[in-house]
């Protein structure tokens, strides 16, 4: 399977504990976006990499919040010190712009967290 | 500011009948528009985008989509439904303040279509 993956699938926390989430792109892709999905709502942008590099932030990305995308292959997401408001669908997407075309984002099947 | 509005929270159909799913969309620049079809448990699955040329676009299992920039509208359609297409539908439209290519997303119709 050479699509987007993203581990684990589900995650069930305790308030206050730290969770990391992984993802892992389609190989070629170098553009790397995490949104934040809630029930009833469509996904929201959190954050983007393009290769290594993380250029842009939401405002929805509080400090307990971090990613990293080293090398420019897979990325993590970390929460520190999760809250119930926290629990939510994160899905991970890649896609690729090459000579200014815009490409559709690729996206994994998502990270549940349950916090409480 | 720029958004998406998908103005039916469900959309129910008879199989073998046509489908619209509505999507009307604010943004600044030219718009980049995309439908996304998501199952229960499951990521996004692309379907099919409008960046330029034909108003009418098609995409995957038989959906197309209409773009018409004089009333902001991209609706997805299909002749006809299949049961199989009971699924939530996103409609996104790319942020054109930002370089990154990040989607603005509606808040999803719900599809039912009944045997």
């Amino acid at each position: 399977d050479t699509g987007v993956s993203q581990d684990p699938r589900h995650k069930i926390t305790k308030r206050g504990q730290n969770v990391t989430f992984r993802c892992d792109p389609i190989s070629e892709h170098n553009r790397l976006y995490w949104y934040r999905q809630t029930l009833g709502q469509g996904p929201e942008f959190l954050t983007y990499f393009q290769n290594e590099a993380q250029l842009e932030k939401s405002r929805l990305l509080s400090d307990r919040f971090s990613a990293e995308r080293p090398k420019g292959s897979f990325s993590t997401l970390e929460i520190q010190r999760t809250e119930q408001g926290d629990s939510a669908m994160y899905l991970c997407a890649s896609s690729t712009r090459l000579a200014g075309e815009e490409y559709e984002q690729f996206f994994g099947p998502g990270t549940r967290l349950t916090v409480l | 500011a720029q958004s998406v509005a998908q103005p039916e929270d469900q959309v129910n159909v008879a199989e073998g009948n046509p489908l619209t799913v509505k999507c009307t969309y604010s943004v600044s620049g030219n718009p980049y528009l995309f439908w996304y079809v998501q199952y229960p448990n499951r990521g996004l699955q692309f379907l099919l985008k409008y960046i330029t040329g034909d108003n009418l676009v098609k995409g995957s299992y038989g959906f197309e989509a209409e773009f018409n920039k004089s009333q902001t509208s991209f609706h997805l359609k299909k002749p006809s439904a299949l049961v199989s297409d009971s699924a939530l539908y996103f409609c996104a439209v790319r942020d054109g303040t930002s370089n990154t290519g990040k989607l603005i997303f509606g808040q999803g119709t719900t599809l039912q279509v009944k045997p």
